[in-house]
């Protein structure tokens, strides 16, 4: 079956300009995740949502970083106002529940961020 | 979340045991181990988890130490297929939904 995919796979961008990175998860899961990862470094986790709400925010760099998740299933990460540190690529995953009992991860390919 | 240490890098010939250690001496008893892999410009992969008893499943073998503060995950027969990078990673089996990476062991699998 399909597994989560990210878009746009590569993205270039000017300091000061807004991008927004799009997440589909599994068909089913309801629980996603973001992270990003710096060159060299495992990902950092960003935020994640259970169902609709944002669960855990705390990755969140700043306030110049949100995500979305308005119908429980698609996501997007958006970044205001970029900055060249905020270069790295951006994984989001998915998984079919989060309480109770683990459940793995299931990682996209992730979208390579560049800010000139 | 528990820290845990790997060594940065290792090699192992190809159709040989990849035997990779961490140490995970902080661990708490409600704190499960786990390992994920990624592979060259692709997203993190869930290979096996384990509380403190051994874990086999179609990709590896989990040992835990008794004390349970290190691990070791087992490839039986490496492929080329397996050089990617093995982050350890320690965390309770439920809430803290989040996965805290380290910078992993980076495993070359030699022709």
């Amino acid at each position: 079956g399909a597994g989560v995919s990210q878009t746009p796979s590569n993205k270039v961008t000017e300091k000061g300009k807004y991008v927004e990175l799009r997440c589909d998860p599994i068909s089913g899961h309801t629980a996603l995740y973001w992270y990003r990862q710096s060159l060299g470094q495992g990902p950092e986790f960003l935020i994640y949502f259970q169902g609709t709400g944002a669960a855990d925010d705390s990755g969140l760099p700043n306030d110049r970083f949100f995500a979305v998740r308005p119908e429980g299933s698609v996501s997007t990460l958006k970044i205001q106002r970029t900055e060249r540190g905020d270069s790295a690529v951006y994984l989001c995953a998915s998984s079919l529940k989060a309480a109770g009992s683990y459940n793995e991860q299931f990682f996209g390919p992730g979208t390579r961020l560049t800010v000139l | 979340d528990a820290k845990t240490t790997q060594p940065t890098s290792m090699d192992c010939a190809e159709g040989r045991a990849a035997n990779l250690p961490c140490n995970h001496s902080t661990i708490s008893g409600n704190e499960y181990v786990y390992w994920y892999r990624q592979i060259h410009s692709q997203g993190p992969q869930y290979i096996i988890h384990g509380l403190k008893n051994n874990e086999t499943n179609e990709m590896a073998s989990l040992i835990i130490t008794e004390d349970r503060k290190s691990s070791t995950l087992i490839l039986p027969h490496a492929t080329l297929r397996d050089t990617a990078v093995y982050y350890c990673i320690v965390r309770p089996n439920f809430g803290n939904e989040k996965l805290t990476f380290g910078t992993g062991t980076r495993l070359t699998i030699i022709p």
